[in-house]
């Protein structure tokens, strides 16, 4: 069973840097990884931030493209998310997510491994 | 690629059935999904495809549709069942697009 947990620090100060990582347990395969970071502010709805793949390769919401770097370190089981220059704004709930498997098919943007979720508050 | 669902809120007893619908700005062919999410959780992934229910989701849970036009019904409301229900699509990236959510509360 594949399980994902964020960490990292809940406040961050204007202008800085939000950095996040993901944990992964439950899950061996790096040949099919596919992650993906979702925020939510509070008490409003979902904005997916980001994917990134198995090759390497990224790709990003438009509207945070400026801002937004996704890793992955394949060794340490965890991949994690950047996001520069925050401001109020970006306080909100940030999850980790990877998408279901059907019969070794990966349903890509079908989200069905959640992280619990971890809020990070942007304020001095 | 605009999501929108509706109603906003939908006042059901439970026992009823209640009907959301999410309708996408451009075809997004079969590629949708539905979330539930409940205070202080993260959303759980309910229906794929338009129609496929995940692993360990009631059958009373069921969704239909394509192209622009989707809908999540669930046939009798249990007491668990009264939560947030998100819609989203999947065919047409960056980015994959939430609609705003539609809140099911007991009537």
């Amino acid at each position: 069973q594949v399980q994902l947990q964020e960490s990292g620090p809940g406040l961050v100060r204007p202008s800085e840097t939000l950095s996040l990582t993901c944990t992964v347990s439950g899950y061996s395969s790096s040949s099919d990884n596919y992650w993906a970071w979702i925020r939510q502010p509070p008490g409003k709805g979902l904005e997916w931030i980001g994917s990134i793949y198995h090759s390497g390769s990224t790709y990003y919401n438009p509207s945070l493209k400026s801002r937004v770097t996704i890793s992955v370190d394949t060794s340490k089981s965890q991949f994690s998310l950047k996001l520069t220059s925050v401001t109020a704004a970006d306080t909100a709930f940030y999850y980790c997510a990877r998408p279901v498997t059907i019969f070794g098919v990966v349903v890509m943007g079908a989200y069905g491994y959640w992280g619990q979720g971890t809020l990070v508050t942007v304020s001095s | 690629i605009v999501m929108t669902q509706s109603p906003v809120t939908l006042s059901v007893s439970p026992g009823e059935r209640a009907t959301l619908s999410c309708r996408a700005s451009q075809s997004v062919s079969s590629n949708l999904a539905w979330y539930q999410q409940k205070p202080g959780q993260a959303p759980r992934l309910l229906i794929y495809g338009a129609s496929t229910r995940a692993t360990g989701i009631p059958a009373r849970f069921s969704g239909s549709g394509s192209g622009t036009e989707f809908t999540l019904t669930i046939s009798s409301l249990q007491s668990e069942d009264f939560a947030v229900y998100y819609c989203q699509q999947y065919n047409n990236w960056p980015p994959w697009t939430f609609g705003q959510g539609t809140k099911v509360e007991i009537k």
